[in-house]
């Protein structure tokens, strides 16, 4: 079983849409989880951390489910600008590293 | 401030040959990472310095991977000899502290 799992997609939504995803994570242990973003052919960039009450940040909604070892990310008003994948990232307990799940993918279409 | 720069961008060599990553952290990081992603799988980490000591090279493939960070500055990360299975995205990262990683443009390497 994977450590991190996302559902691929693709969302293919219209601007001003709402889009929403999760991922689910096997480690109950895990510590930290975070969403990142990634554009074609570029670097993963930090989107937001994801803490236990749940966090806003401008348009996007992220909240963790600890009991059922999932994290959704939700986009409002979806922009043109959000079209990317969405990479879902998780910490283990005592660790530093990342374990990445393959990617959401979202395109906003005008 | 400079972020995470690699080098080179691309690099394409043949079967057998040796290849050398180079990663500049941003200054005053003490924890560098290397990662990787093959084609249609997620990143996967490959190992953690702090400082100039491996803390964590529990991903590394296998013994044709090399890194090393001399001096707790840059890093460097070759594969000797390549295998066609080597080919990917190599990430460097670095941070202050977990999560808050910066990654480099990465250095993508085609092994024919």
């Amino acid at each position: 079983r994977k450590e991190v799992e996302q559902d691929p997609g693709p969302f293919n939504v219209p601007e001003g849409a709402t889009v929403a995803f999760n991922c689910t994570y096997s480690n109950s242990a895990s510590q930290s989880f975070f969403w990142y973003r990634q554009d074609c052919r570029k670097e993963p960039k930090l989107l937001m951390s994801v803490y236990s009450s749940g966090n806003e940040d401008g348009r996007f909604t992220a909240q963790l489910n600890r009991a059922s070892q999932y994290i959704s990310l939700l986009i409002r008003d979806s922009k043109l600008s959000d079209s990317a994948t969405y990479l879902c990232v998780v910490i283990g307990s005592n660790d530093y590293k990342l374990s990445f799940g393959a990617g959401t993918t979202v395109t906003v279409r005008a | 401030e400079a972020g995470v720069t690699q080098f080179p961008s691309h690099s394409v060599i043949e079967k057998g040959q040796t290849v050398t990553l180079r990663c500049d952290p941003i200054s005053g990081h003490d924890n560098l990472y290397w990662y990787r992603r093959v084609m249609g799988k997620e990143i996967k980490f490959l190992l953690h310095f702090v400082k100039e000591s491996k803390q964590d090279e529990s991903g590394m493939p296998n013994n044709r991977f090399l890194a090393e960070r001399t001096g707790g500055t840059y890093s460097t990360l070759k594969v000797q000899p390549a295998e066609l299975e080597d080919s990917g995205v190599y990430f460097c990262a670095s941070s202050q502290g977990p999560g808050r990683e910066f990654f480099g443009p990465g250095t993508r390497l085609t092994v024919l």
